[in-house]
Formats: structure tokens, sequence, C-alpha cells
């Protein structure tokens, strides 16, 4: 049971357009969601997140919308640049089984954005 | 500088031969996991630990075993490798910090281990 789910592997985008990553989930007890983004060869670093509590949140180029009714996220980043061709992973937090701040993260399949000059 | 270390970098073993990768991490952060990434799959938790001598199944924790001992180490064992553990293997920390949780959410450079 998939509870974070990307449908789409892949997206190719043109530099200087909007690039929009999509993400959905089922779980309702997520609190947290965090965009993670994935070079070859390295781990995943974070790039931004939103709690439950908001629809949206802006850091620079990137945005996160959060539709709870839905239970829909997405990112976009305006404009895009060659530089941010990756993988880019959706995360959801959840309270783990002893409850507290004991946090388990459920990450989507990822989608493999491409940005051409 | 912050960071998380695991080695070895890439190994390449046989099946049933008890191996570890390590996990170190310089940030005294309470909360430790191992991921592994699997082409069409994503990111898969394994294991997790919010602090010393405790530790707790993700996901996928089945041919695993962790440790938590020391607040800055996490090792990551099989005791019996097979095949289906061929991966590309994660450690992260983080802060269990409510509202710090994302913004000091670490991962290594990752292990590819190879189980023939």
């Amino acid at each position: 049971d998939q509870q974070v789910k990307q449908n789409s592997p892949s997206l190719s985008v043109q530099e200087g357009r909007i690039s929009i990553l999509n993400c959905d989930y089922t779980n309702s007890m997520f609190d947290y969601f965090l965009w993670y983004k994935k070079y070859p060869a390295e781990g995943p670093t974070f790039l931004i997140s939103i709690s439950s509590i908001k629809d949206k949140n802006e850091d620079g180029r990137f945005t996160v919308f959060l539709n709870k009714s839905a239970k829909h996220l997405s990112l976009h980043i305006v404009p895009s640049q060659p530089g941010d061709s990756a993988v880019y992973f959706c995360a959801a937090r959840s309270v783990g089984l002893r409850g507290g701040s004991n946090y388990k993260l459920t990450f989507g399949k990822g989608t493999l954005l491409t940005v051409n000059p | 500088e912050a960071q998380v270390t695991q080695n070895p970098r890439y190994l390449i073993t046989v099946t049933g031969k008890k191996l570890t990768v390590t996990c170190s991490q310089n940030m005294n952060h309470e909360y430790m996991s191992w991921y592994r990434q699997d082409p069409g799959l994503g990111l898969r938790q394994i294991y997790y630990s919010m602090n010393v001598e405790v530790t707790d199944k993700g996901d996928v924790p089945e041919g695993y075993k962790v440790s938590r001992k020391e607040k800055r180490n996490f090792p990551l064992i099989l005791e019996s490798p097979s095949p289906n553990q061929t991966s590309l293997y994660f450690c992260a920390s983080s802060t269990t910090k409510r509202d710090s949780w994302d913004t000091e959410a670490f991962f290594g450079q990752g292990t590819r281990l190879t189980v023939v």
C-alpha cells in the first residue's frame, strides 16, 4: 500500500519555464511534507517543506502547495534552471509507533526532472 | 562541518557472508534512520531510531538488524545477505524538534551494495 505517490516518473521542461512536480498521499495522519532533491551518486538533500496546517510555503524559486482536501501537494520551480535537473522525492512525516517525537518518513518513488537549456 | 558518514561507499559480497555498514553523524542528532533506494521503488525506510537504545522497524526491515549503542552511530547489519538486498543504502539523521526537523535532516552519501 503506497501512502505517498508520485505518479510521474519523469518531467522535462525548458530553461526559464515553470516546473510542477506533483505528489498525492493517502494517510490523513501525515503532519509534515517535505521535498528532497537528489543528484546521481549523492544522498538526498532537503529542499523545502510544508506543515499540514498551511497551504503554501515559498523559498526563493521554490514553492510548495498543499491541498489537504484533495490529499495533494505540488512543488513549483520558477524559473527552472539546468542545475535543477535531478530526482525529486516527496516525503511525508507521521508519528511512529512510540508516539511523541518518534517520526517516521515515507517517501514517494521520485520524479526525474530534466531542465533543457 | 555537519555531516553523515557512511562506510563503505561500495561493497561487493557473497550470499550469506555477514556484513555491517557503518553510519556516523557529528550533529548530536537524536533521530537516525536507514533507507534503501531501488529503481522504480524510490526510497524505503528500513529501520529508524529516535535515540540511544531505541529502534523501530520501518517499511522493509526483513533481513536487516540495527543497533544504537551510542548517539552518533547507527550501524546496519546484514546477518546473511541475499541477492535481493543488492541496493543503494542511505543513512540519515535529524533532530527530533518538531519544527526544526526538516532543516536539520541530513543524508549520507550512500553505500552501493552488491550481493552475488
